[in-house]
């Protein structure tokens, strides 16, 4: 969804660095989450932000961090990339919790 | 935890023949989204079912979620190019203040013209 916008679209960087991926949405939702897509496995959760006071962790949290930073961002960093990061990260919102969730075009990282 | 299985992995199917993709909860579902993604995409919000045998028709697309709300499966009935991408099914854990999702590995369609 236009709505829901990721930066950067693509990244290459290499061990040890600390990488930032954005995510912003107009849709008003107060639901964000951020996910990591990796061939056959689906679309696992890293984290997710029901409001800008409430972080959870997913069930791959480690290695990473998220900030909420208002309402309509969220942002993940990884501390400290490394290769097995390598992977495309989605970010989604959502209104209510039984509501669809609406995700960007994805970034996809690559460390070397 | 929950868990949400999806069978196939992969599916290849010929243009005009059917598809079906079918994903079981370990644990009961108040209700049950199914997401296409196409290839290069996003996952794109395709329906949500949420009484036991519920039955939802989209086009030559039939969706149903089973008596006991842990299973549901997405029927493409005259598969066409445009169906190729891959479908995952997901269900929300026990919900409360901590609900979210969790997908399944999801169904890679591919489509031979």
């Amino acid at each position: 969804d236009a709505d829901v916008t990721q930066t950067p679209r693509n990244r290459i960087t290499k061990t040890g660095k600390r990488i930032m991926l954005e995510c912003s949405q107009t849709k008003g939702h107060d639901r964000m989450y951020w996910y990591r897509q990796d061939p056959g496995l689906g679309l696992r959760l890293i984290y997710y932000s029901f409001d800008v006071k409430d972080i959870n962790k997913g069930e791959i949290s480690d290695g990473y961090s998220v900030s909420r930073q208002a309402q309509a961002k969220f942002s993940l960093s990884l501390e400290s990339a490394i290769p097995n990061q390598t992977a495309l990260y989605f970010c989604a919102t959502s209104g209510r919790q039984d509501q669809p969730q609406h995700f960007g075009d994805g970034t996809r990282l690559s460390i070397l | 935890g929950q868990q949400v299985m999806q069978i196939p992995q992969y599916q290849h199917v010929q243009e005009g023949e059917d598809f079906t993709t079918y994903c079981n909860s370990s644990t009961t579902l108040s209700n049950i989204q199914w997401y296409k993604q196409r290839p290069g995409g996003h996952p794109v919000f395709l329906i949500q079912l949420v009484k036991s045998g519920e039955v939802k028709k989209q086009k030559r697309l039939t969706f149903q979620f089973g008596e006991a709300k842990k299973n549901s499966s997405l029927h493409i009935t005259a598969t066409q190019t445009t169906d190729v991408g891959t479908y995952f099914c997901a269900g929300p854990n026990s919900g409360g203040s901590n609900y979210k999702l969790t997908f399944g590995k999801g169904t890679l369609l591919t489509v031979n013209p």
